[in-house]
């Protein structure tokens, strides 16, 4: 069965730097691998998509690379923020209206 | 943008007792939910998938007769958590899919804290 690993449980970093998170998978590569955000006690909220075909994609601070020879996305935050604190989930999709499958997540810390 | 609303968003209720979790979108027809359950650290751990109309299918290892999905419409969803028992207490969260959802297809309710005492 297909397993997705984040790199790390816990990532802390200082204000303004760029936070790198990791998120590999085993098997086969899916359409599409997404990233949420996901604060204490909430559903996760949709940052980014990255497809199959695709090596980078930016929004805003926020930057996504995607390498299906390795098997694993990078999900980069540039001048990091407190408010970026929370816990980042990657998820794969596969086709049709299959369900996400979701890695662990990794819980940034951003010091102030 | 699409936007489901999860209801309620913390209950408490005595081991033995039924619970019901809402999920509806307000914006789009839901034609796929999906329901996870959340353990603290842990990922989102897919429960079920229901189509509006049919009934849920679930994953293995879940309990269809405790665990009851309904999906009438293209709006809403509903799970209930039948004779609940400490072990079920957990942050549930449903997710939808479908026509005029966004393109990258789910959408996500803000959960629901269940505590069984």
């Amino acid at each position: 069965s297909q397993k997705i690993e984040q790199n790390s449980e816990a990532l802390n970093i200082q204000e303004g730097k760029t936070a790198t998170l990791t998120c590999n998978y085993t098997n086969y590569s899916p359409a599409y691998l997404q990233w949420y955000r996901q604060d204490p006690g909430r559903g996760p909220v949709f940052l980014l998509l990255i497809r199959e075909n695709e090596k980078e994609k930016r929004k805003e601070r926020l930057k996504v690379t995607f390498d299906t020879t390795l098997k694993q996305s990078l999900f980069h935050i540039t001048a990091s923020q407190p408010a970026d604190s929370a816990t980042y989930l990657c998820a794969l999709y596969y086709s049709g209206n299959t369900p996400l499958v979701f890695g662990k997540g990794t819980r940034l810390s951003v010091i102030a | 943008g699409a936007v489901v609303s999860q209801h309620p968003s913390r209950v408490i209720c005595k081991s033995g007792t039924s619970v019901k979790i809402e999920c509806r979108s307000l914006d789009f027809q839901a034609t796929t939910m999906f329901w996870y359950r959340q353990f603290p650290k842990q990922s989102l751990m897919l429960m079920a998938t229901s189509n509006e109309g049919s009934k849920a299918t679930y994953e293995q290892g879940v309990e269809k007769d405790k665990f009851l999905i309904n999906h009438a419409s293209l709006t809403l969803s509903t799970l209930t958590v039948t004779s609940a028992h400490p072990e079920d207490s957990s942050f549930y969260i449903c997710s939808a899919s479908g026509q005029g959802a966004p393109n990258y297809g789910y959408t996500f309710g803000s959960g629901t804290r269940l505590t069984v005492v």
